[in-house]
């Protein structure tokens, strides 16, 4: 099972909005709607900031969305700040074969 | 407060074993499913394990199936995973991770990570 695709990089100026993406196959994206995205600053264990596809967890903030199409879902950042500089990587379940397989991960930059 | 400490790691030969704990405090540790998430240095995240609540369902990533085992001991609150036949690409902060599959959430609380070697 090959890693879900993401850009390397993304950046933006704050106040911004930028989407990353992560594209899967009809085996994991596209089957199921069961993709969460994780947010990591360096040296910190990752965070969940969107399970199921679009929902947020109690606590994060709502400038964050997501959404999904087809076999890529996707991560949007609204307005921008110098907090949102981490690495983000999305994660789809695949199946009881091969059960979850996370993202190529990206790296968010806050010009 | 949730809380998850790792615990285990450290520097082992190719080919040898080592056993990484995860004590689990701050919500009923066996009513969840648990995972074992990894991250080579400077490298991306990768699934490791899943482990239903009482522990009768477990899964593997191809990368670790047959070298390695979870386990969990609700009376302790704690999840493990020992690792024989190590290699140098096993190399690895190894974080335990609250899941909820049902949501698609692999983790929704982390650990700190335990960080293995492997190396001669």
């Amino acid at each position: 099972q090959s890693a879900l695709t993401q850009p390397a990089s993304v950046s933006g100026s704050p106040g911004q909005s930028i989407t990353i993406s992560c594209t899967g196959t009809s085996s994991d994206v596209g089957s199921y709607n069961l993709v969460s995205w994780y947010q990591q600053h360096p040296g910190k264990a990752p965070k969940l900031m969107i399970y199921e596809g679009s929902k947020r967890p109690s606590g994060v903030s709502n400038r964050f969305s997501g959404s999904k199409s087809g076999n890529t879902a996707s991560l949007t950042i609204s307005g921008l700040q110098a907090e949102d500089e981490a690495d983000y990587y999305c994660c789809s379940y695949a199946g009881s074969s091969t059960f979850y397989v996370f993202g190529t991960g990206t790296k968010v930059t806050v010009l | 407060e949730v809380q998850l400490v790792e615990s285990g790691g450290g520097l082992v030969q190719p080919g040898g074993s080592l056993r990484l704990s995860c004590a689990a405090s701050g919500f009923t540790f066996s009513s969840y499913e648990m995972n074992w998430v990894r991250q080579a240095p400077g490298k991306g995240l990768e699934w490791v394990s899943y482990i239903s609540s009482s522990g009768s369902t477990i899964y593997y990533a191809d990368s670790v199936k047959g070298r390695f085992t979870i386990s969990r001991d609700n009376a302790k609150n704690s999840l493990y995973l020992q690792m024989n036949s190590l290699r140098a690409e096993d190399t690895a902060v190894y974080y335990c991770a609250r899941a909820e599959s049902d949501r698609g959430a692999v983790g929704v609380d982390w650990g700190q990570g335990t960080l293995v070697t492997v190396s001669s």
